[in-house]
């Protein structure tokens, strides 16, 4: 079955402990993306890849690092979570950029 | 402010009432998409509009795109109860980049 999988799906940590949270896809797809969801904000992307080893900022990119070595997997790194970072993330996958976007299930994270 | 803007931003029709959406966005684009949320919840792929196109159909779902005012709108027809959700247009911006801009979103209530 096509699908984008994340963990984990929720998660309580504390400011400053280190985080990573995984997203693989298993649609041989070229393009990843990271999205963080917020009440009224709608969906702001965090970083995007365009393919293994590349990757760039999206729009709000400040306190997250990525990386793109294989073509399914493209972690998300928090290096010291503050509260501001407590959100609903998303990773996406699709062909390319302009393609149809396939979601995974979403992480709930809560810095305290 | 942000690229891509719907309005209204909630919306509260009968089943069987039609309901339209729109989205306004600020810079040129390959191609528009709309997606739908149901709470809390992965994002669903709609449709997906080329920025050469002007109209398009999916069921009961139309999408038109006017570039010259930089929006779009969705119109869900005979609406249902099981079309209560989130709607997103999400665009990706002309000049190779792939970067993807979600909006706020359009939240929708039919009541039955």
């Amino acid at each position: 079955e096509a699908q984008v999988t994340q963990n984990p799906r929720y998660l309580i940590t504390v400011t400053g402990k280190k985080l990573t949270v995984t997203c693989s896809q298993n649609m041989n797809h070229e393009y990843m993306s990271w999205y963080r969801q917020d009440p009224g904000l709608g969906l702001r992307q965090i970083y995007y890849s365009m393919n293994v080893e590349v990757t760039d900022k999206g729009d709000v990119p400040e306190g997250y690092k990525v990386s793109r070595k294989e073509k399914r997997n493209f972690p998300l790194i928090l290096e010291s979570p503050s509260p501001n970072q407590t959100s609903l993330y998303f990773c996406a996958s699709s062909l390319t950029g302009g393609d149809t976007q396939y979601f995974g299930p979403g992480t709930r994270l809560t810095v305290l | 402010s942000q690229q891509g803007e719907e309005d209204p931003q909630a919306l509260s029709i009968q089943e069987g009432e039609n309901a339209t959406m729109n989205c306004s966005y600020k810079t040129s684009i390959n191609n528009l998409q709309w997606y739908r949320q149901n709470s809390g919840r992965g994002l669903v792929h709609l449709i997906l509009i080329r920025s050469n196109e002007r109209e398009k159909h999916s069921g009961r779902l139309r999408v038109t795109l006017d570039t010259s005012k930089k929006s779009s709108s969705l119109l869900i027809t005979a609406s249902r109860a099981a079309d209560t959700a989130s709607y997103f247009c999400a665009t990706e911006s002309s000049g190779g980049y792939q970067k993807v801009t979600f909006g706020t979103g359009t939240k929708l209530q039919v009541i039955p």
